[in-house]
């Protein structure tokens, strides 16, 4: 069935670094792909999105480009600061059933 | 505001002992659903709902019930809780599941504790 397999963490940078993490996907079809960002005592929330091969989901200085030949969706920040400290799910969702796949999250720590 | 609600925010309770945990939103979404967030595993369905009287499991819905009879509101029920429930609970809910890249909403989350 389909799957998401994101980095684990936690993932410790200090301010101002380049972070990367990593998400795979499998699945069949034309998935639509997403990250959830996860913020101390909340609930998750959208970050951003990609529909379709290609395409660039963006939000607060984060990317992720939908990558079909390398099932790939790796989110990327150039410059990350103490408040983007929380919890990354990297998901999809597929128009074959009703189901949301969420990877096992990542935790960020950004040190001053 | 758009927004999706639970209550209790905190419950520490005892084995056996029944509760409910309510979910409630105000953007007219057919889809909602309940999860599980534990340290290590992520976050597991326990039950969804496509519409109203619309209910199905899944990935983990053992020792839980849900009822959808208003569309705003998905209630989770634990009949008789074990320690193993201990959890932090979402709600979550959208316009529909699956197709073209719809977003979730969640709740604050329910951190429950079964002694």
């Amino acid at each position: 069935g389909d799957s998401v397999t994101q980095m684990e963490g936690p993932v410790t940078l200090s301010e101002e670094a380049f972070l990367t993490i990593n998400c795979t996907y499998t699945a069949t079809g034309y998935p639509s792909l997403f990250w959830y960002v996860q913020y101390p005592g909340e609930g998750l929330q959208l970050l951003l999105k990609a529909t379709k091969a290609d395409d660039k989901g963006s939000n607060k200085g984060f990317e992720a480009t939908y990558r079909k030949e390398t099932t790939s969706f790796h989110l990327e920040k150039g410059s990350v600061q103490v408040s983007d400290s929380a919890v990354y799910f990297c998901a999809l969702t597929s128009n074959r059933d009703d189901k949301i796949i969420f990877g096992k999250g990542t935790r960020l720590h950004i040190l001053p | 505001e758009a927004q999706v609600t639970q209550n209790p925010r905190y419950l520490i309770t005892v084995t056996g002992k029944k509760l409910t945990v309510t979910c409630s939103q105000n953007m007219n979404h057919e889809y909602m659903s309940w999860y599980r967030q534990d340290p290590g595993l992520g976050l597991r369905q326990i039950y969804y709902s496509m519409n109203v009287e619309v209910t199905d499991k899944g990935d983990v819905p053992e020792g839980y019930k849900v009822s959808r009879k208003e569309k705003r509101n998905f209630p989770l029920i634990l009949e008789s809780p074990s320690p193993n429930q201990t959890s932090l609970y979402f709600c979550a809910s959208s316009w529909t599941a699956g197709t073209s890249g719809i977003e979730q909403f969640f709740g604050p989350g329910t951190r429950l504790t079964v002694l």
